[in-house]
């Protein structure tokens, strides 16, 4: 199996820009997903193949790859995106991993 | 509404057997993949597996397989994850959740709908 690295935490003031790296040999060939999950609620998917956001989904989220790392931008980030992360992929057999998750503290 | 419902919490000692379930609706159940997915309190997602109710191909996480099996029972648009000897280290909230299907009608590798999620205590 492979694995995928974020970092354990990032913090942001309200307003500035965020990015949350995911790390992982698998990324060169597979995309990379993303997710919100908030305490006590379920996962909420952000970001798809990369870079497409699911309808209803604010465009102040996005992502990119290259290589090997993937990473979630939130642009003028908001006191209600103060959440959890984690990126997710899969491999080829059909075999899907999350990334550790990443812990987000709006200043 | 599509939706996935799942059973209620459970609590139970270590040696014991589970099996808990999660019900869709609103959809064609058994043209989607259900997966299910772990999360120990305090920390991370962790996939399991995931699988085809059209013909029950599953795949699994190597760090479950052989510990939980995954199932579904067409009739009643319902899958499962079942432990035969429970463990302390089982104890953990369990998500089920059904795959994104893109824009273009196409799957992705990716969870949109969750369950609840259910949570399972076991005592040692």
């Amino acid at each position: 199996s492979y694995e995928l690295t974020q970092p354990p935490s990032v913090s942001v003031s309200p307003g500035q820009t965020a990015g949350i790296t995911c790390s992982g040999d698998a990324l060169t060939k597979q995309y990379a997903y993303w997710y919100q999950q908030k305490p006590g609620q379920a996962p909420v998917l952000l970001i798809y193949k990369d870079s497409e956001r699911p309808s209803g989904i604010p465009e102040r989220f996005s992502g990119s790859s290259s290589g090997t790392t993937a990473t979630l931008t939130i642009s003028g980030v908001q006191a209600e995106d103060e959440a959890d992360y984690y990126c997710q992929s899969s491999d080829t057999s059909g075999i899907w991993v999350f990334g550790g998750g990443t812990k987000m503290t709006v200043l | 509404e599509v939706q996935l419902v799942q059973s209620g919490a459970e609590v139970k000692k270590s040696g014991e057997s589970l099996k808990i379930s999660c019900k869709g609706s609103g959809y064609n159940f058994i043209n989607h993949w259900i997966g299910w997915v772990r999360q120990m309190p305090g920390k991370g997602l962790e996939w399991m597996g995931i699988i085809y109710p059209v013909d029950s191909d599953t795949r699994y996480s190597p760090s479950f397989r052989g510990q939980v099996t995954i199932s579904v029972d067409k009739s009643v648009s319902t899958a499962y994850v079942q432990w035969r000897s429970l463990k302390a280290s089982d104890t953990a909230k369990y998500y089920c959740a059904r795959p994104f299907v893109a824009p273009n009608g196409n799957w992705v590798d990716a969870f949109d709908i969750w369950g609840q999620g259910t949570m399972v205590r076991v005592s040692s």
